[in-house]
């Protein structure tokens, strides 16, 4: 079975802290995704990844950065936390099949607190 | 930018009956589209995928429908059990040249009644 692991499942974080939100997929996934998850606004794309160091904007990707130095795993780094960074934070990781498409697969979601 | 509508309303029936669930899209012509489960504090499980050609997709109990007229996908569960109580969310791929984005709707929260 595929196993996505987020680093956290809960964190409390001080507003103007760094945070490191940690992924790591176990299946040679090409892409690897985070999203955050608010009431009534859904799943909204902050960054993606198609392979190692390369990294595209999604549609909310203001606050956030990203890294991925290695294939199976895909940071997100908010550089200076802020009460409205407050989320479920869920990373995803699918494969790249061309002319195809594939199911993505969903770490089990950190929930992070700005104070 | 493209949009994806789910019903944000909660969707309540009962047990075994058939639960249908919508999701609109504009501004795209996705060439698949995806349906997922979540239940409450996990992430989305995945359930079925259908694709452009496909009028309608089969899985036990579930049935997708895609019509690209009218840019429209249903889900149903038919014989519903209240374990299929949860929030379904449907998605659309974005293709690039060498990668794909996957863009979600907000989801519907079925609840079904013993």
């Amino acid at each position: 079975d595929v196993k996505v692991t987020q680093s956290s499942r809960y964190l409390v974080k001080r507003t103007g802290e760094k945070v490191f939100l940690e992924c790591v997929q176990d299946m040679d996934h090409e892409n690897m995704f985070w999203y955050r998850q608010d009431p009534g606004l859904g799943l909204r794309l902050i960054y993606f990844s198609y392979d190692v160091k390369m990294k595209e904007k999604g549609d909310i990707p203001e606050g956030y950065s990203v890294s991925r130095e290695k294939k199976e795993r895909f940071s997100l780094i908010l550089e200076s936390a802020s009460t409205n960074q407050t989320s479920m934070y869920l990373c995803a990781s699918s494969l790249i099949v061309p002319g195809s498409n594939t199911e993505a697969f969903f770490g089990q979601g950190t929930r992070l607190t700005v104070v | 930018s493209q949009k994806i509508e789910q019903n944000s309303e909660a969707l309540n029936i009962q047990e075994g009956k058939t639960a249908t669930l919508t999701c609109n899209y504009t501004n795209y012509s996705p060439a698949y589209l995806q349906w997922y489960r979540q239940d409450p504090g996990r992430g989305p499980v995945f359930l079925l995928l259908i694709r452009e050609n496909e009028k309608e997709k089969r899985k036990e109990r579930l049935k997708v429908t895609f019509d690209t007229t009218l840019k429209q996908s249903l889900f149903h569960i038919t014989a519903s059990q209240p374990a299929d109580s949860a929030t379904y969310l449907c998605a659309l791929d974005m293709t690039m040249d060498s990668s794909y984005k996957l863009i979600f709707g907000s989801g519907t929260r079925l609840l079904v009644r013993p």
